[in-house]
């Protein structure tokens, strides 16, 4: 099973909002990954965690706060968002063993629009 | 830096045509290499990862060979359908890396 689950599929918020995403995988994978993808884009890489520690934060703005609760769970809390955020969010994992091929598995993604 | 350069699209073919996505990549050392596809409206599936040089990685008749000496991994399909409508972006991870590098992905429909 190489399932990771995201939730909400789809999410509106106001530029003054506070709302979170989360993702869950049970492959026992140690590495989770957040990324952003816009429009007919490759995806960009946000927040990597390894061993449920932030290991690579991509300069991101601090309107986003990565928590990983568990080894299982990502959350990606989104606080006062600007309309340029507006995209598709991914998560993805990989085992995360110091091995050569680190393969990473994705989430159907949350499709987040900020107005 | 590493890159990965995908030849651009759209590509537009009719069903059971033959299909080739050519993928260059430029890394120190030996990358893993692999293909992803996103259907409309979804995340992005690993369609095939190949480890090694002359490695050929296959999934549901689609095929990629890791070739060092030409630093490519172009996909191919001998026979396409409609449900092959996809983007196809084709990524690489260094050795011990993290972060994959993507190429700017390469949007193929095919009509019936």
């Amino acid at each position: 099973d190489t399932e990771v689950t995201q939730t909400p599929k789809h999410l509106v918020m106001g530029m003054t909002n506070k709302k979170s995403l989360k993702c869950e995988q049970h492959m026992g994978h140690r590495a989770m990954y957040w990324y952003k993808q816009k429009a007919k884009k490759p995806p960009e890489l946000m927040f990597v965690y390894s061993y449920e520690k932030l290991s690579i934060n991509e300069s991101v703005p601090s309107r986003f706060s990565p928590e990983c609760p568990n080894s299982s769970l990502l959350n990606l809390h989104l606080h006062a968002l600007q309309p340029e955020d507006s995209a598709l969010y991914l998560c993805a994992s990989s085992q995360d063993s110091g091995g050569q091929s680190e393969t990473q598995y994705f989430g159907p993604g949350t499709r987040l629009l900020v107005l | 830096g590493d890159s990965v350069t995908q030849m651009e699209g759209p590509v537009t073919l009719s069903e059971e045509a033959f299909l080739t996505i050519n993928c260059t990549y430029t890394a120190t050392g030996y990358p893993s290499l692999f293909w992803y596809v996103q259907y409309p409206g979804e995340g992005l599936q690993l369609l095939l990862k190949a480890t090694k040089a002359d490695d050929k990685g296959s999934n549901k008749g689609f095929e990629a060979t890791y070739r060092k000496e030409t630093t490519s991994f172009h996909l191919e399909k001998g026979s396409v359908q409609v449900s092959d409508s996809a983007v196809y972006f084709c990524a690489l991870l260094g050795q011990g890396a993290q972060k994959l590098v993507f190429g700017q992905g390469t949007r193929l429909t095919i009509n019936p």
